[in-house]
């Protein structure tokens, strides 16, 4: 069975800072990547995805994640956030062929202003 | 833009009650889901649909939980008797024809069991 880490709990940064959130998964198949939001009040939407090819991906509101399978990694990345992006950010992950969904546990990103 | 539907967006009961939750996922949508999400965790797939068949229950707790999609349209979970372990956020998504693999969600009905 696969299993998504994300050892970052809380991130706190300042307006206008660089972003990286840790991704790493467990599984020795194919799989498709997902990088969930969830601003506060609001459901979870996706932000990015990557089912194959450029393992470099853009998503939504300039975020971008980055596949390294030799490290079962796809972090997270932006290069200057903004205080709208205080939210809640899911890593998930499925094996190719099956659509179960596997999350890691978040991680909380506080931007002051 | 069309989102999935779900009701109550809160419920209250007390321990060893009947509570439902409902769902209707996006127009068109053949592929439901249910999950759990526990404060300070990811969400966790309790029941997967494919049209009105369930694909995968492997991780509902079927002695209490039960969830139904008769018409392969809209959905109810159901728990009976409720449970303090049960306190979360019961999230539905939906996801198009099988191998769609994006997932849209819907609000969530946060449940707290006193």
């Amino acid at each position: 069975a696969q299993s998504v880490s994300q050892h970052n709990h809380h991130v706190i940064l300042s307006e206008a800072a660089s972003l990286e959130l840790g991704c790493n998964y467990s599984y020795g198949g194919t799989v498709n990547l997902f990088w969930y939001v969830q601003y506060p009040g609001q459901h979870l939407q996706l932000l990015l995805k990557y089912f194959s090819g450029d393992p470099l991906v853009k998503g939504i509101k300039g975020f971008e994640a980055e596949f390294i399978k030799s490290k079962f990694s796809f972090n997270l990345r932006k290069p200057s956030v903004q205080w709208s992006d205080t939210a809640e950010y899911f890593c998930a992950v499925n094996a190719f062929g099956n659509e179960k969904l596997t999350f890691g546990t978040g991680t909380r990103l506080t931007i002051i202003p | 833009e069309a989102e999935v539907a779900q009701s109550p967006r809160y419920k209250i009961t007390e321990k060893s009650q009947a509570v439902a939750f409902w769902c209707d996922p996006i127009s068109g949508h053949a592929t439901l889901y249910w999950y759990r999400q526990i404060l300070g965790q990811g969400p966790e797939l309790l029941v997967q649909f494919q049209d009105e068949s369930v694909v995968d229950d492997s991780q509902l707790p079927k002695d209490r939980f039960s969830a139904e999609r008769l018409k392969g349209v809209d959905s109810t979970l159901k728990i009976q008797p409720a449970e303090l372990g049960d306190s979360a956020m019961y999230l539905c998504a939906s996801s198009p024809e099988q191998g769609g693999y994006e997932q849209y969600f819907g609000p969530g009905t946060r449940l707290t069991v006193t």
